[in-house]
């Protein structure tokens, strides 16, 4: 049973410039979050999908977007990039939205962006 | 709103020495809490959780007690291998459950 995959593993992309991150779910996980992760610091929320709407979301600006397939998969989309956009970009996925807050979100091995 | 603290690393020990991490937060409403690990290239697992007060999680050795008067969740581990070298981050959940707050994760170090 594979985990929660992402690609692409690196990236690097020059200011200004927009990138997509991709994210599959854990097996059975229907419920998508993305977080970013500066280095040093621990991660933060940027939003959540499921039923392929952006349910929730944390203080990123709008240059931050997604999206959810009805395969549960995700994408993370950032335009504009700036330097400050570097960092280890997070999937993570758990079963549904309800079950209560004890659910465990497993994550993916992230992918590292760096801007130029 | 929700937030974690924890205490500044790295720490390093000595192989089977006794570690504790510590964690404090402050929460609107009643969180579940959670300890992650995160080894050097990967992403995070989860090590561990308790969703009400005076739970205590355990995990691989690892233990932690669910304090609401202290608003704290201390990692424990009573004989630390090399191998659990790794940052380890506290965090909590609140209300719909999905939206984790972490710490700043403390590094640990652990010397033959």
């Amino acid at each position: 049973d594979a985990g929660v995959t992402q690609s692409p593993t690196h990236l690097i992309k020059t200011r200004g410039q927009q990138v997509t991150l991709r994210c599959s779910p854990k097996s059975g996980h229907d419920t998508v979050s993305w977080y970013q992760q500066a280095l040093g610091q621990g991660p933060q929320f940027i939003f959540q999908y499921y039923e392929e709407e952006e349910r929730q979301r944390g203080n990123f600006p709008d240059r931050f977007s997604g999206h959810q397939f009805p395969n549960y998969s995700s994408e993370l989309n950032v335009n504009a990039l700036l330097l400050g956009d570097s960092a280890l970009y997070l999937c993570a996925s758990r079963p549904g939205l309800a079950g209560g807050p004890g659910y465990e979100q497993y994550f993916g091995p992230g992918t590292r962006l760096t801007v130029t | 709103g929700n937030s974690v603290t924890q205490m500044e690393g790295p720490v390093t020990l000595s192989e089977e020495a006794f570690l504790t991490i510590n964690c404090t937060y402050t929460a609107t409403g009643y969180p579940s809490l959670f300890w992650y690990v995160q080894y050097p290239g990967e992403g995070l697992q989860l090590l561990l959780k308790a969703t009400k007060a005076d739970d205590k999680g355990s995990n691989k050795g690892f233990e932690a007690t669910y304090r609401k008067e202290t608003t704290s969740f201390h990692l424990e581990k009573g004989s630390v291998q090399v191998s659990d070298s790794a940052v380890y981050f506290c965090a909590l959940v609140t209300g719909g459950g999905n939206k984790l707050t972490f710490g700043t994760g403390t590094q640990l170090k652990v010397e033959l």
